[in-house]
């Protein structure tokens, strides 16, 4: 079974550019979720996708945009970069439902110049 | 709103001693509480979780965490600290409620010392 994948491991960008994160899901999952983690402080939601829809979104401005494709992999897309866009980037599967366990792939650790 | 507080940013204990990490959450309705562990230049990884079975949950490497409702708090402990379970961890709240999504805790930053 393979678990959550996501790519690049790091890239580094400049402000105001344009970013494209991905992620492919655990084997049986159709529901994914991305996070944003500042350096020292916890993870924060920026929306999930379920079956190819957005199934909620946290307090991200509109820049913040993702896509789930059929086979359940997705990506994170973020407009004009901000110098406090650069964190790392955690995505996770989970089975569907609301309070079902989160599985974490190892990040994108984003750095904006 | 659920919200997640871990009353201590950094703990440190000694090898062979006990592990208590603290988590008060809040949440207005029947929540489901994780830990998650993190090791440096890692993923999450999960620990354990309670959804309104057991109120005391066991999970992996020896780690097991009491939920308790009147006290709102889901506490992380161990027998014996290793070397090895120095990592950050978070306690995660998430409720049906609220909608599809975790919310952390800022975290604990646990050390082993020799």
């Amino acid at each position: 079974e393979t678990g959550v994948t996501q790519s690049p491991t790091h890239l580094i960008k400049t402000r105001g550019q344009q970013v494209t994160l991905r992620c492919s899901s655990q084997s049986g999952h159709n529901t994914v979720s991305w996070y944003q983690q500042a350096l020292g402080q916890g993870p924060q939601f920026i929306f999930q996708y379920y079956r190819e829809e957005e199934n909620g979104r946290g307090n991200f401005p509109p820049r913040f945009s993702g896509l789930q494709f059929p086979n359940y992999s997705s990506e994170l897309n973020v407009n004009a970069l901000e110098l406090d866009d650069s964190a790392l980037y955690l995505c996770a599967s989970s089975a569907g439902q609301v309070t079902d366990t989160q599985y974490f792939g190892p990040g994108t650790r984003l750095t904006v110049l | 709103a659920q919200s997640v507080t871990q009353l201590d940013s950094h703990v440190s204990v000694s090898e062979g001693t006990p592990v208590l990490l603290r988590c008060n959450y809040s949440s207005s309705y029947s929540p489901s509480l994780f830990w998650y562990v993190q090791h440096p230049n890692k993923g999450l990884q999960l620990l354990l979780k309670y959804t309104s079975a057991a109120t005391l949950v066991k999970g992996i490497n020896g780690f097991e965490a009491e939920f308790k409702k009147s006290e709102t708090s889901f506490h992380l402990t161990k027998p014996s600290a290793h070397m090895s379970d120095a990592a950050e961890y978070f306690c995660v709240v998430s409720d049906r409620a609220y909608g599809q999504n975790f919310v952390f805790g800022p975290g604990t930053r646990l050390s082993v010392l020799p």
